[in-house]
């Protein structure tokens, strides 16, 4: 069984169109982040939770929102999509000040 | 300059050879220092952990640390195809809050 489950795994849209991409755990951790996947430049932070009431933005968050719905799903949106949010979308996870982070099997999204 | 740097590759290698894959970075504040692998269509997840510098082994596996040189280096011995994948390395500081950044990963193929 997954421990980290990203829902849809693709994802087809049109510019201007609003998406959710949603992220659920089961490994009890406090910590959620969202990263994206970008052919020669690896992954980037776009946002992280340490908690349901911590929200944090990362390297690239402009044009992207988050909800952390509870301490186990945490869902990323893009407001108005736009063809360079083309990309992978990872969702991972933590357990406090552990180093290692789990990371989902991620979404696949083309924005057109 | 990006704070991570590592080659994208892509490197292909006969079976049993050893493998070795870097990373250099600018932020002497580093002390936290990973390898990810990441097979194809999947999410990474963490093959070996670094904290400041000197060597870790686990198994066929290595990682080194020289932070006099600001570089990173995972060693694969005996390398198989099943070690065909992604690698990525990743850090971060001890201020860095849990934000790691990451390489632009290198694209192994090992070759029965």
């Amino acid at each position: 069984d997954a421990d980290v489950t990203q829902t849809p795994r693709n994802r087809i849209t049109k510019t201007g169109k609003r998406i959710m991409l949603e992220c659920s755990q089961t490994k009890g951790h406090d910590r959620m982040y969202w990263y994206r996947q970008d052919p020669g430049l690896g992954l980037r932070l776009i946002y992280y939770s340490f908690d349901v009431k911590d929200i944090n933005k990362g390297e690239i968050s402009d044009g992207y929102s988050v909800s952390r719905q509870a301490q186990a799903k945490f869902s990323l949106s893009l407001e108005s999509a736009i063809p360079n949010q083309t990309a992978l979308y990872f969702c991972a996870t933590s357990a406090g000040r552990q180093e290692t982070q789990y990371f989902g099997p991620g979404t696949r999204l083309l924005v057109l | 300059q990006k704070e991570v740097e590592q080659d994208p590759g892509p490197l292909s290698v006969p079976e049993g050879a050893i493998v070795s894959l870097n990373c250099t970075y600018s932020n002497s504040a580093f002390q936290y220092f990973m390898w990810y692998r990441q097979y194809s269509r999947k999410g990474p997840e963490l093959l070996m952990y670094t904290y400041s510098s000197g060597n870790k082994e686990d198994g066929r596996f290595t990682a080194q640390v020289d932070k006099s040189s600001k570089y990173i280096s995972l060693f694969i011995r005996d390398s198989q195809p099943s070690d065909s994948a992604t690698y990525l390395c990743a850090m971060r500081s001890p201020q860095g809050a849990q934000k790691l950044v990451f390489g632009q990963g290198t694209r192994l193929t090992i070759n029965p």
